[in-house]
């Protein structure tokens, strides 16, 4: 029984390009969550979606920062355009139900050059 | 405004002996409280969590934490250390359960001496 699987493990962007975050839940799972990770510091909330929906996307920056997760396939984070201050571990997670027990993927390690 | 304090940014202790994580949080009503786990290379694996009730709580891997109102603590304890709980371990608050709610602390980093 896979857990919430992440990838890549490390992207390696240059300013400028577009990074693309892929995150497949838990099997039976349809809450996904993204977390963002700077050095030294928690994890910030980032953005919550159900399948087809955007429920609560109030940690997501305004601008250059997208999130979805299709019916089909994996949940996908998308920066654009991305800027050596993007450079941190993003965290996905899942839950079987709104407000369950989260369970976590190992992240994706951005580095902006 | 819920915050979260970790005091500790790294902590080094035996193997064998005994470890206490502190945890302040700043909240006006009973928060919900979790503690997490991040070993290297891993996402967070939740260890224990407060609600309601027994302010003693029992978590996995032998971990416990108490919930002390009157201090605004949540204090994360261990009788006796492994090599294997070498890894950053994260406090949260949150006004309930929702996981975009919750705040996480800034994380103190464990590591055992042999």
């Amino acid at each position: 029984n896979a857990g919430v699987m992440q990838n890549p493990r490390h992207l390696v962007r240059r300013r400028g390009q577009e990074a693309r975050l892929r995150c497949s839940p838990m099997k039976g799972h349809s809450h996904v969550y993204w977390y963002r990770q700077l050095p030294e510091e928690g994890l910030k909330f980032m953005v919550y979606l159900q399948k087809e929906n955007i429920i609560d996307e109030s940690g997501m920056p305004k601008e250059r920062f997208s999130a979805e997760f299709p019916k089909e396939g994996p949940s996908i984070l998308r920066i654009q355009q991305v800027v050596r201050g993007d450079s941190a571990a993003y965290f996905c997670a899942s839950s079987l139900w709104e407000n369950e027990k989260l369970f976590f993927g190992s992240g994706t390690q951005l580095s902006v050059l | 405004a819920q915050s979260v304090t970790q005091p500790d940014i790294h902590i080094t202790v035996s193997e064998g002996a005994s470890l206490e994580l502190r945890c302040n949080y700043s909240y006006g009503a009973t928060p919900y409280l979790f503690w997490y786990v991040q070993s290297p290379g891993q996402g967070l694996q939740l260890l224990l969590k407060y609600f309601s009730g027994d302010t003693l709580v029992q978590g996995i891997k032998g971990f416990e934490a108490e919930f002390k109102r009157s201090q605004s603590s949540f204090n994360l304890r261990k009788p006796s250390v492994h090599w294997s709980d070498a890894a950053e371990y994260f406090c949260a608050v949150g006004a309930d359960s929702s996981a975009s709610k919750i705040i996480f602390g800034s994380g103190t980093r464990l590591s055992i001496r042999p």
